[in-house]
């Protein structure tokens, strides 16, 4: 049974671009929460997405975007790339609409702005 | 807004010794209290969490504590070995919303042989 896959695992962006990272949730969850770790500080909670919807947001601009398909799988994407971007994107599905009893994190997308 | 305090930063125990890591909470909201393990460039991994109606819990070497009143919990480690070198965090989780996780700012954890 696979677990949460994240892909890429690393991407190198240039200040203004886009990018789009991709989750896959383990099988059976239906939930997908993203979480962003800068160097040295714990997750910070970016969104949730639940049955195609986003479900709660924290304190990120809307420069931060995302999606959730049928197949529960999820995008995340950044507009207008800033150097404080750079850090670790954590993907958590979870089952039964987001208890966090049931998270389940993948490996992550390191991204560098430059 | 909602706040998760941990302590320390870093750590450096003997093998062997004990560990403590203390957090601090504050949406009294909060009623599931996970703690992860994290390896250089891996995955947080669950090691052991408590709910709020719970306030203590016991899994092997590992332990977590939990004083609501005082918005407290600890994680505390026994017999170290080696292999528990990694950044541990602390989170709480609101019961209300989406149940999203609030997180401490780490503990490196290091036990020297």
């Amino acid at each position: 049974d696979a677990g949460v896959t994240q892909s890429p695992t690393h991407l190198i962006k240039t200040r203004g671009q886009q990018v789009t990272l991709r989750c896959s949730p383990k099988s059976g969850h239906d939930t997908v929460s993203w979480y962003q770790q800068a160097l040295g500080q714990g997750p910070q909670f970016i969104f949730q997405y639940y049955e195609e919807e986003e479900r709660q947001r924290g304190n990120f601009p809307d420069r931060f975007s995302g999606h959730q398909f049928p197949n529960y799988s999820s995008e995340l994407n950044v507009n207008a790339l800033l150097l404080g971007d750079s850090a670790l994107y954590l993907c958590a599905s979870s089952p039964q609409g987001g208890r966090a009893t049931g998270y389940t994190f993948g490996s992550g997308t390191r991204l560098t702005v430059v | 807004g909602e706040n998760v305090e941990q302590h320390p930063s870093t750590l450096s125990v003997q093998e062997g010794d004990s560990a403590v890591i203390k957090c601090t909470y504050s949406d009294s909201a909060s009623n599931y209290f996970p703690w992860y393990k994290q390896e250089l460039g891996k995955r947080p991994q669950l090691i052991i969490d408590i709910r709020s109606n719970v306030g203590e819990k016991k899994d092997q070497r590992i332990a977590v504590t939990l004083n609501k009143t005082a918005k407290h919990f600890s994680l505390h480690i026994t017999e170290t070995q080696p292999e528990d070198s990694a950044v541990y965090f602390c989170a709480a989780q609101s019961y209300w919303g989406a149940q999203k996780l609030v997180f401490g700012q780490g503990t490196r954890l290091t036990i020297n042989p």
